[in-house]
């Protein structure tokens, strides 16, 4: 079963402008990771944010992480079209060692 | 450095024929985790090794799968019958170790249609 919910579903942007897409869980967790998957491939990893952070940067990405409200974000500044891809969250629930992915953000950058 | 390895990339045959996908994890890597994507249901874990060991097998939708790891350098899964309902893409993916801190490098995936 999915653990982690992203919002919106879609998100078309224009080059340049800035993409948020926010994720929410259910249960108590130890990170959260944000995950790329451009079409036709394999997930990639992007950043991992424990529970006991706020915030963390990786180049043009900002993860926000609220375990008051059980909810991340993922900020990408000055987006370009080769950001166009799906995101997605992945949570690990306290007491398993295995991750459990969200439906996912479908991200388009128009150039 | 390698990736995770998948084959076959597609994979089309008819229902009721045996399936299997293949995976050579990342070497070094001491877990392995095989997962089914569908528009409908999204990225669900079948199944997860540790060591070869298979750790939790929840997510097998039922006994027509099956997963093994007989090394620490190939896994297989395997669909017996195979069903239409069974299309989708796997993938498999490893990390150092299932701990929660690890981060999970994916495969290309194979596309299973059943026709």
């Amino acid at each position: 079963s999915q653990q982690g919910e992203e919002d919106p579903q879609a998100l078309s942007i224009q080059e340049g402008e800035n993409a948020t897409m926010n994720c929410s869980y259910k249960t108590s967790i130890n990170n959260l990771q944000w995950y790329r998957q451009n079409s036709g491939r394999g997930l990639v990893h992007l950043i991992l944010i424990r529970s006991n952070e706020r915030e963390k940067h990786s180049g043009r990405l900002r993860v926000t992480l609220d375990t008051s409200k059980k909810s991340s974000s993922l900020l990408i500044t000055a987006s370009r079209a080769a950001d166009t891809a799906s995101y997605f969250c992945a949570t690990d629930a306290h007491n398993n060692n295995d991750m459990r992915f969200g439906a996912g953000t479908r991200l388009t950058v128009k150039p | 450095d390698a990736g995770v390895i998948q084959s076959p990339r597609h994979e089309v045959t008819e229902m009721g024929q045996e399936v299997t996908l293949r995976c050579k994890p990342i070497s070094g890597h001491n877990s392995l985790f095989w997962y089914r994507q569908t528009m409908m249901r999204g990225l669900e874990l079948l199944i997860y090794f540790n060591n070869n060991v298979p750790i939790d097998d929840s997510g097998m939708p039922e006994d027509r799968f099956s997963a093994k790891m007989p090394n620490a350098s190939f896994s297989t899964l395997k669909i017996q019958p195979s069903e239409p309902r069974d299309s989708a893409v796997y993938f498999c993916a490893s990390s150092t170790h299932s701990g929660p801190n690890q981060p999970q490098h994916f495969g290309d995936g194979t596309r299973l249609s059943i026709l």
